[in-house]
């Protein structure tokens, strides 16, 4: 399979956990991104890397997420001291330059 | 702020029939729209459309958009019970932020 892959693909875990989540995005996109869902909403943009920057952040970031894009290749996403709120589904995506944006299966983090 | 506004937001249609999918935007720095569907999972992509008045087709669906009057639709034709999905419209400044509509559900009877 050569699209995006994410897991794990679904967490639960206790208020106050950190989580994290790990994208291998489409082998020679240099673009990824990181996108949250919630029901009945459209994804809402958080980050986006081009190769190994991360050139911009929503102000839906708060301060416990943090996202990294150590060698330009795979990504990670990491919740700390997870809240309810954070409940949702993590869509990490993938494009070369400005082509199309192909999105992975998602991560859906329930936090109870 | 940048918004997208999808109507319906849901629709019930017998197979067979043709359905259109509304969007509509307000975005600053216009480059592309593009059109998803997502089944539980994660979007599936199907138009990308950066000029006005062409029409993209694939199969029964196709979509154009009106740059001047900014809306697209999303037609598609001879509706399959396979296409019973959320119908995602995004907009976006090249690709780097693409702001989402909420969709609109289209479920199909058999």
């Amino acid at each position: 399979d050569t699209g995006v892959s994410q897991n794990p693909r679904h967490k639960i875990t206790k208020r106050g956990q950190n989580v994290t989540f790990r994208c291998d995005p489409i082998s020679e996109h240099n673009r990824l991104y990181w996108y949250r869902q919630t029901l009945g909403q459209g994804p809402e943009f958080l980050t986006y890397f081009q190769n190994e920057a991360q050139l911009e952040k929503s102000r839906l970031l708060s301060d416990r997420f943090s996202a990294e894009r150590p060698k330009g290749s795979f990504s990670t996403l990491e919740i700390q001291r997870t809240e309810q709120g954070d409940s949702a589904m993590y869509l990490c995506a993938s494009s070369f330059g400005l082509d199309t944006i192909y999105f992975g299966e998602g991560s859906w983090l329930t936090v109870v | 702020e940048d918004k997208v506004v999808q109507s319906p937001l849901s629709l019930v249609v017998h197979e067979g029939d043709t359905v259109t999918l509304n969007c509509s935007y307000e975005v600053t720095n216009f480059r592309s729209l593009l059109w998803y569907k997502q089944e539980k999972k994660a979007p599936t992509f199907l138009f990308m459309l950066t000029s006005s008045g062409i029409e993209k087709k694939s199969g029964r669906l196709s979509s154009i958009l009106d740059k001047k009057e900014l809306f697209s639709i999303l037609n598609i034709t001879a509706t399959q019970t396979g296409d019973s999905a959320i119908y995602l419209c995004a907009v976006g400044f090249g690709n780097e932020k693409l702001t989402f509509g909420t969709g609109t559900r289209l479920t199909i009877i058999p």
